[in-house]
C-alpha cells in the first residue's frame, strides 16, 4: 500500500541522547513536513521541504534538523534531547506546496 | 497573529446531525483544510473550500465564508465511527498552514 512510513512508532529516550527519526514515501512527492503534536495545541511545522535538496524552517525549528537527499526520505534529527520535545511526531507529504497533506501514523516520542 | 478557533469538545447524538465551527484570524489566505484524526492515528483528509459556499461529500459538507473568515463542517446520519477529532487549517498568504487545536466529537447511542 502506498503512503508514508515513519519509524520508530514509539520511543522512550534519555535527555542528551541523539535521536533520528525516520520518514520514507513512497508516493513520490514534492513536499514534505514535520509536525509535532501536543495536547491542546494544533499541529506545529517544525521543518519542510519542498522539493529534494531544499529544506527550510517551520514555527518551531529549534532543536532540531533535517536533510532531504532524495525524493523518498526525509529524516528528523534531535541532536540532544529534552523533555520539552516528547511530543507525537507526525511526517506528512503532498505532490504540492497547495495540495491536501498525506500523513504517516505518527512516531511517540519520550524524553526523560 | 495568526488564530483558528474551534470548540474544544462537543457531544452529538448517532444518527443526528452536527455542525463543527471554525473561525480564522490568518495573513492571507489560500484554502481552508478539515482533516478527521482518530485517537492514535494519523489526520485524514476529508474537504477543501477555497471559495464561499458549500462542497458536500457524501455524509460530510463543508462550508466557507471568505469575508468573516468562516468555515463549518457538517456532519450528517452521525455513526459511532465518526467519534474523533475534526482539525481546520488555514494556508496563509505563505501557503503555510495554521492549524487550529482541533475538535473532539462524542458520539453517544
Amino acid at each position: 500500500i502506498a503512503g508514508i512510513t515513519q519509524a520508530p512508532t514509539s520511543q522512550i529516550l534519555a535527555a542528551g541522547r541523539r535521536m533520528t527519526l525516520r520518514c520514507t514515501q513512497d508516493m513520490r512527492h514534492n513536499a514534505m513536513y514535520w509536525y509535532r503534536q501536543d495536547l491542546g495545541l494544533g499541529l506545529r511545522l517544525i521543518h519542510y521541504s519542498n522539493t529534494a535538496g531544499t529544506t527550510g524552517k517551520g514555527e518551531v525549528p529549534d532543536g532540531y534538523s533535517v536533510s532531504r537527499a532524495n525524493t523518498d526520505d526525509f529524516p528528523l534529527t534531535l541532536a540532544s534531547a529534552v523533555p520539552s520535545q516528547t511530543s507525537v511526531y507526525f511526517c506528512a507529504s503532498s505532490d504540492r506546496p497547495t495540495g491536501e497533506l498525506f500523513f504517516g501514523e505518527g512516531s511517540r516520542l519520550t524524553v526523560l | 497573529g495568526q488564530n483558528i478557533d474551534q470548540p474544544t469538545e462537543m457531544t452529538a447524538t448517532e444518527g443526528a446531525i452536527v455542525q463543527i465551527n471554525c473561525t480564522y484570524q490568518t495573513s492571507g489566505f489560500n484554502g481552508l483544510f478539515w482533516y478527521q484524526q482518530h485517537a492514535g492515528e494519523a489526520p485524514t483528509f476529508l474537504s477543501y473550500n477555497v471559495l464561499d459556499g458549500l462542497e458536500e461529500k457524501g455524509r460530510f459538507s463543508s462550508f466557507l465564508s471568505r469575508s468573516k473568515g468562516y468555515s463549518y463542517l457538517l456532519l450528517k446520519e452521525l455513526q459511532m465511527k465518526d467519534s474523533a477529532s475534526y482539525l481546520c487549517a488555514v494556508r496563509d498568504s505563505n501557503y503555510q498552514l495554521i492549524w487550529g487545536a482541533g475538535t473532539k466529537l462524542i458520539i453517544k447511542p
